[in-house]
């Protein structure tokens, strides 16, 4: 099983609500992503998770809040966020966080959840 | 900010016919990896080259590294429809362990025409 999951795949919410995001690995990677896609633009990290704690914050806004309750799990809970935070949020899973001397493993990518925050 | 920039940004070519990116990057590197991704969908991992690598392949892939000129570059053989797409090079650069991340260029919007 090479497959990371994401629900759900589409997601409306007001400004006001608090929604979760979530994703789930069945293939035993201790590492686990968070980036934001802008439409025609490129991933951009937001959170690093390795061995269930985090490990990079890439300065994101506290109204984004991750949470990795095991090994196989991460959430990405959602509070209060802004129109110019629609985006497709996509999850990753890597075997580790670097390997031996610095190389990392191949990261694999779910499909994604379609955020539009009105 | 970006590490990769890929060129061309987008490149639109008759099925049947090869298809070739290139990635330039600015800082040394672990390895550059390139990526596919489908419309709005997530990223699929293609190829890994490592700094001591220059050159590999992979079905109708091949990526070549050159690390004096900091640039890459991914031929795809015998286009089909179905490798139309946006393709992204992402560098690995060197970092204490929990430091060092994936940064991805901007992208390169491939159309195959049937």
């Amino acid at each position: 099983d090479t497959e990371v999951t994401q629900t759900p795949k589409h997601l409306v919410m007001g400004m006001t609500n608090k929604k979760s995001l979530k994703c789930e690995q069945h293939m035993g990677h201790r590492a686990m992503y968070w980036y934001k896609q802008k439409a025609k633009k490129p991933p951009e990290l937001m959170f690093v998770y390795s061995y269930e704690k985090l490990s990079i914050n890439e300065s994101v806004p506290s109204r984004f809040s991750p949470e990795c309750p095991n090994s196989s799990l991460l959430n990405l809970h959602l509070h209060a966020l802004q129109p110019e935070d629609s985006a497709l949020y996509l999850c990753a899973s890597s075997r580790r966080l670097a390997g031996g001397r610095g190389r990392r493993d191949t990261q694999y990518f779910g499909p994604g959840t379609r955020l539009t925050v009105l | 900010s970006q590490q990769g920039e890929e060129d061309p940004q987008a490149l639109s070519i008759q099925e049947g016919e090869n298809a070739t990116m290139n990635c330039s990057y600015k800082t040394s590197i672990n390895n550059l990896q390139w990526y596919r991704q489908n419309s709005g969908r997530g990223l699929v991992h293609l190829i890994l080259i490592r700094s001591n690598e220059r050159e590999k392949h992979s079905g109708r892939l091949r990526v070549t590294l050159d690390t004096s000129k900091k640039s890459s570059s991914l031929l795809i053989t015998a286009s089909r429809a179905a490798d139309t797409a946006s393709y992204f090079c992402a560098t690995d650069a060197p970092g204490a362990g929990a430091n060092s991340k994936l940064t991805f260029g901007k992208g390169i919007t491939l159309s195959v025409r049937p």
